[in-house]
C-alpha cells in the first residue's frame, strides 16, 4: 500500500527563524507527484508547494522550499523567516499512479510560531 | 472570482439519520473531489468527478455514502443512516484541468457530528 508518513505531530519555531518539517513516502512507482498543503484554523487547505518526482531540482516558492531526496523517499519542507501567519497544520501528500491516481495524505504536523 | 464553497459549515445529527452536504466548485472547474478528514488524521479520498465521465467512487467507505454532481457543477454528498464513526470534516476540492496532477482548490469543509 502507498503510504505517507509525517513523524512530527507538532513543531515550534521562533518568528523569523527557519524550520523544517519532515515527510517520507513509500512507493515502487516511478511516476508520482509530491505536495505540501497548509491548513489554517479556517480548515481551508492551501497548496504551499509541489514537486514532480521526475524533476531533480528542488521546488521553491518564496520562503518555502523542499528537500527532495528521491532515493531516500524523503520530501521535507523548509520554511525560512517564519511568520506568525505560518502557524497551521501542514500536510504532506503524494499522488501515486500518475495523472490517474489519488492523493494520499500524511497525518499532518501542527506548526506553532512564537513571537 | 469566488472560491469553493461548502454548506452547511457545521452539521449535528443523530445516529441513523441521513445527511446531505453541498459543494459549489469554482466556476468553470471540471474536476471535483470529496475528502474526509477524521480527527487527528490526514485527508482520505472519497470520490472524484471529471466532466461528464463516470465518477471514481473507489474511496467511498460503504454503500451508505453516495454523491451526485448535477449539471457538471454543484455536488452533493449524501450519507445515509449515519453512524458515530462518520463524524469528521468533509472537504470538497475542485480543479480546472483533466489531470489529477492539476492543483486542487479546497473549500472550508463541513464539520459533521453524529451523536
Amino acid at each position: 500500500a502507498q503510504t505517507v508518513t509525517q513523524s512530527q505531530p507538532e513543531m515550534s519555531v521562533q518568528e523569523a527563524e527557519t524550520v523544517t518539517l519532515s515527510c517520507t513516502y513509500d512507493t515502487s512507482e516511478s511516476d508520482y507527484y509530491l505536495f505540501w498543503y497548509k491548513q489554517p484554523p479556517s480548515r481551508q487547505m492551501i497548496l504551499v508547494i509541489r514537486q514532480e518526482a521526475y524533476k531533480q531540482q528542488n521546488a521553491t516558492e518564496n520562503r518555502f522550499s523542499v528537500n527532495f531526496q528521491k532515493a531516500a523517499k524523503s520530501f521535507s519542507l523548509k520554511i525560512s523567516d517564519s511568520q506568525l501567519g505560518d502557524a497551521a497544520m501542514y500536510f504532506c501528500a503524494c499522488l501515486y499512479g500518475g495523472s490517474q491516481g489519488n492523493l494520499i495524505f500524511g497525518k499532518g504536523t501542527k506548526l506553532s510560531v512564537k513571537p | 472570482g469566488a472560491g469553493v464553497s461548502q454548506s452547511p459549515s457545521n452539521k449535528v445529527t443523530e445516529k441513523g439519520k441521513d445527511v446531505e452536504l453541498r459543494c459549489d466548485p469554482i466556476s468553470g472547474h471540471t474536476a471535483l473531489y470529496w475528502y474526509r478528514q477524521s480527527l487527528g488524521q490526514g485527508l482520505e479520498f472519497l470520490i472524484y468527478f471529471q466532466g461528464n465521465s463516470a465518477p471514481d467512487k473507489s474511496g467511498l467507505p460503504s454503500d451508505r455514502f453516495s454523491a451526485e454532481r448535477t449539471g457538471g457543477s454543484v455536488s452533493t454528498l449524501t450519507i445515509q443512516r449515519t453512524q458515530q464513526e462518520d463524524s469528521a470534516v468533509y472537504l470538497c476540492a475542485s480543479s480546472s484541468g483533466t489531470s489529477r496532477t492539476d492543483t486542487q482548490y479546497f473549500g472550508p469543509g463541513t464539520r459533521l457530528t453524529v451523536l
